[in-house]
């Protein structure tokens, strides 16, 4: 089946730095990808969605300037945290759909701690 | 936002017993997905139901679909203790950039032994 891979898994940096969240669609082409954000014990919030050749959609209360989505190819998206703080330490994860009506795949999932 | 509710939001039970979960939603959908997390984990994807199908089985686990009533129910029987874990649904939604999956609010089923 297909394949999205989410690198890296694991991420810890300090307060003020910046951190890029690369998600790739391995097997498939993708021009349209999605980026959620997980805290813990709750559920999957849909933060943007990220489309190969122009600007990602975000939803309501996401800031773009923090989160900087760029989907440079169709298999390619990446989230950059920006400035990163210790409230946005969560497990991001990003999905792609392969095909009309059918199952989204997802990536591994990054859990990112910022110190 | 999120589109879908699923009830109880945990449940326990022991090994051999059956687990069911429901989920609600809000809008039309064309198909409606679980999927599986095991804590600190991926999603792992079940199964797929679409708008016009009522009712699907893949091993264990066996989805209804009742679109009059926007919800679904997802039936785990003879229930082990792999599968503790967050059971989540997911309904397509239509957004400005196309259809994103938007997920409920999940429930945590822990199966002992």
């Amino acid at each position: 089946g297909a394949v999205v891979s989410q690198h890296p898994s694991r991420v810890i940096c300090k307060s003020g730095t910046s951190v890029k969240i690369e998600c790739r669609s391995l097997d498939f082409q993708a021009t349209t990808m999605f980026w959620y954000r997980q805290f813990p014990k709750q559920s999957l919030m849909l933060m943007a969605t990220s489309n190969e050749g122009s600007k990602a959609t975000y939803e309501q209360g996401v800031e773009k300037d923090k989160f900087l989505i760029n989907h440079a190819s169709l298999t390619l998206s990446t989230l950059t945290v920006t400035s990163a703080h210790p409230e946005d330490s969560s497990f991001y994860i990003c999905s792609a759909f392969h095909g009309m009506n059918t199952e989204a795949f997802f990536g591994q999932g990054t859990r990112l701690t910022v110190v | 936002s999120q589109q879908g509710e699923e009830d109880p939001q945990a449940l326990s039970i022991q090994e051999g017993e059956n687990a069911t979960m429901n989920c609600s939603y809000k809008t039309s959908i064309n198909n409606l997905q679980w999927y599986r997390q095991n804590s600190g984990r991926g999603l792992v994807h079940l199964i797929l139901i679409r708008s016009n199908e009522r009712e699907k089985h893949s091993g264990r686990l066996r989805v209804t679909l009742d679109t009059s009533k926007k919800s679904s129910s997802l039936l785990i029987t003879a229930s082990r203790a792999a599968d503790t874990a967050s059971y989540f649904c997911a309904t397509d939604a239509k957004y400005q950039a196309g259809t994103a999956l938007i997920f409920g609010k999940g429930t945590t089923l822990s199966v002992s032994s």
